[in-house]
C-alpha cells in the first residue's frame, strides 16, 4: 500500500508565474484534503474534497488558488500570478474515513 | 488562521529521558490526532483519540484526550536520537476539518 504522492517535491517560480502541483491520494480514499504550512507554523487548512466535489475552501484560498479533483482520484492545486507570500509548504491528505488523514510529503514552493 | 496552543514550544532533553507534552484548545473536540513531521516532509500520525479520557499507546508514545475535550496530552518515554523532530497535535471538532497546533520541536542529547 503506496502512501499519498506529492508532485513535485520542490518548486522555485518567479513572481506572477503560474504553478500546479499534483496530489496523488492513498487508493481506496475518497476524501482528500490541501494544507498549506509556513515556516514555524502548523498546517493550516485550505480546501477538502469528498470524491470529485469540493465541498469547503478556507477563506486562506484566495481567488488565485483553484483546486480540483475530476474523478475523484488525483487532485490538482494550481496558484495563479504567484505571489512572494505564496511561499510555503502545500501538503496533500487523504483518509477513508473524516478521522484520520494521512500527509503526503508536500510540494515545497519558493516564489522569488 | 486558528491555531491550538502547543507547551512546551521547543524542548532539549537527554537520550532515555521521558517527554510531555501539551496541547489546550478554547473549544472542545470530537477527535484529536498526534503527528510527528521531520525537516522537509510531511507530517507522520503518530496516534488518533476519539473519546473524552481516552488513553492510547503507540510503542513508546502514550496520548491522552482530556476529559474536558479541550486539550491533550503526549509521552514519550526513554526519548531516543530519532525522536528529534517536531509534534503536532490536531483537533476535530465534528467536522472533516482539523485545526493544528504550533508544535513541539524537540531535540535529543546523546
Amino acid at each position: 500500500d503506496t502512501g499519498v504522492s506529492q508532485d513535485p517535491r520542490h518548486k522555485i517560480t518567479k513572481r506572477g508565474q503560474n504553478v500546479t502541483f499534483r496530489c496523488d491520494p492513498i487508493s481506496e480514499h475518497n476524501r482528500l484534503y490541501w494544507y498549506r504550512q509556513t515556516l514555524g507554523q502548523g498546517p493550516e487548512f485550505l480546501t477538502y474534497f469528498q470524491n470529485e466535489a469540493q465541498l469547503e475552501k478556507s477563506r486562506l484560498l484566495s481567488d488565485r488558488f483553484s483546486a480540483e479533483r475530476p474523478k475523484g482520484s488525483f487532485s490538482t492545486l494550481e496558484i495563479q500570478r504567484t505571489e512572494q507570500g505564496d511561499s510555503a509548504m502545500y501538503l496533500c491528505a487523504s483518509s477513508l474515513t473524516t478521522y484520520e488523514q494521512y500527509f503526503g510529503p508536500g510540494t515545497r514552493l519558493t516564489v522569488t | 488562521g486558528q491555531q491550538l496552543n502547543q507547551s512546551p514550544q521547543s524542548m532539549f532533553i537527554q537520550e532515555g529521558e521521558d517527554v510531555s507534552m501539551n496541547c489546550t484548545s478554547s473549544s472542545i473536540f470530537n477527535t484529536w490526532l498526534w503527528y510527528k513531521q521531520d525537516p522537509g516532509e510531511g507530517p507522520v500520525l503518530l496516534i488518533a483519540l476519539y473519546k473524552a479520557g481516552e488513553l492510547t499507546s503507540n510503542g513508546r508514545l502514550t496520548a491522552q484526550f482530556g476529559i474536558t475535550r479541550k486539550d491533550s496530552f503526549l509521552n514519550i518515554s526513554a526519548s531516543i536520537p530519532s525522536d528529534v523532530g517536531i509534534y503536532f497535535c490536531a483537533g476535530q471538532d465534528g467536522t472533516y476539518k482539523y485545526i493544528f497546533g504550533t508544535g513541539t520541536r524537540l531535540k535529543v542529547l546523546a
